[in-house]
């Protein structure tokens, strides 16, 4: 069971707009910034998201992060048949002293 | 530009301890900007910090590992390597390293393609 809390499921049509939620406590993404990754099928996690909302560089702007209290969210826009894969958000849990993440959302692209 | 590279046995056998081994190129792991970490991914489950490396020598790793790993670096190599003692078939994943900003955050980036390893006799 994983520490951060993610709809272990998403769809959408392409060119449409999703967002998808990453729940924890004071301790963690209430405390931390929040990361966020895409897994592509059979490929290693790509980092999406740092700090929260920042874009490293060669991610399109179609992806964005937020945070609010406890709770953290990716946006993705435009969405394209290629943007179908598992995203991850982790963060620091100050309690664990350990880094956590959520359980992944697996986004279909209908 | 930054590559990462995991090596080992794929197959362990349970009780057994389970070592795999990550080459770093384009960056020094000894260069104090970065840590490095291992992370691992059950077949068809979610990721599962491992722990993570500092150039000082310090380690820190999960509480629900912590009793059974250790992580350590050949700088002659530019490699660190991860042991993981008494496995079980819950141990069973694949495992990748990455380079890690470290302090309090969950940055890593970029990550090692990664090696499947199966604990089974």
């Amino acid at each position: 069971q994983s520490v951060l809390t993610q709809p272990p499921s998403l769809s959408a049509a392409p060119g449409q707009r999703v967002t998808i939620s990453c729940s924890g406590s004071s301790s963690d993404v209430g405390n931390n910034f929040v990361f966020w990754y895409q897994q592509l099928p059979g490929r290693a996690p790509r980092l999406l998201i740092y700090d929260n909302s920042k874009r490293p560089s060669g991610i399109p702007d179609r992806f964005s992060g937020s945070k609010s209290g406890r709770s953290a969210t990716l946006g993705i826009t435009g969405l394209q048949t290629g943007d179908e894969a598992d995203y991850y958000c982790g963060t620091w849990d100050d309690r664990l002293n350990a880094v956590v993440f959520g359980g992944g959302t697996r986004l279909t692209v209908l | 530009q930054v590559h990462l590279q995991e090596s080992g046995p794929g197959l362990v056998k349970p009780s057994q301890t389970l070592s795999l081994t990550c080459t770093v190129s384009g960056d020094s792991i000894t260069s104090g900007t970065y840590y490095w970490s291992w992370i691992r991914q059950p077949a068809g489950k979610g990721l599962e910090w491992i722990g993570r490396f500092y150039a000082s020598g310090s380690t820190t790793y999960n509480p629900s590992l912590k009793s059974r790993v250790s992580i350590s670096v050949d700088t002659s190599k530019n490699q660190f390597s991860l042991k993981l003692t008494s496995v079980t078939a819950a141990d069973t994943a694949l495992y990748y390293c990455a380079r890690d900003i470290g302090t309090k955050r969950a940055w890593f980036d970029p990550w090692g393609q990664g090696t499947l390893v199966t604990v089974s006799s």
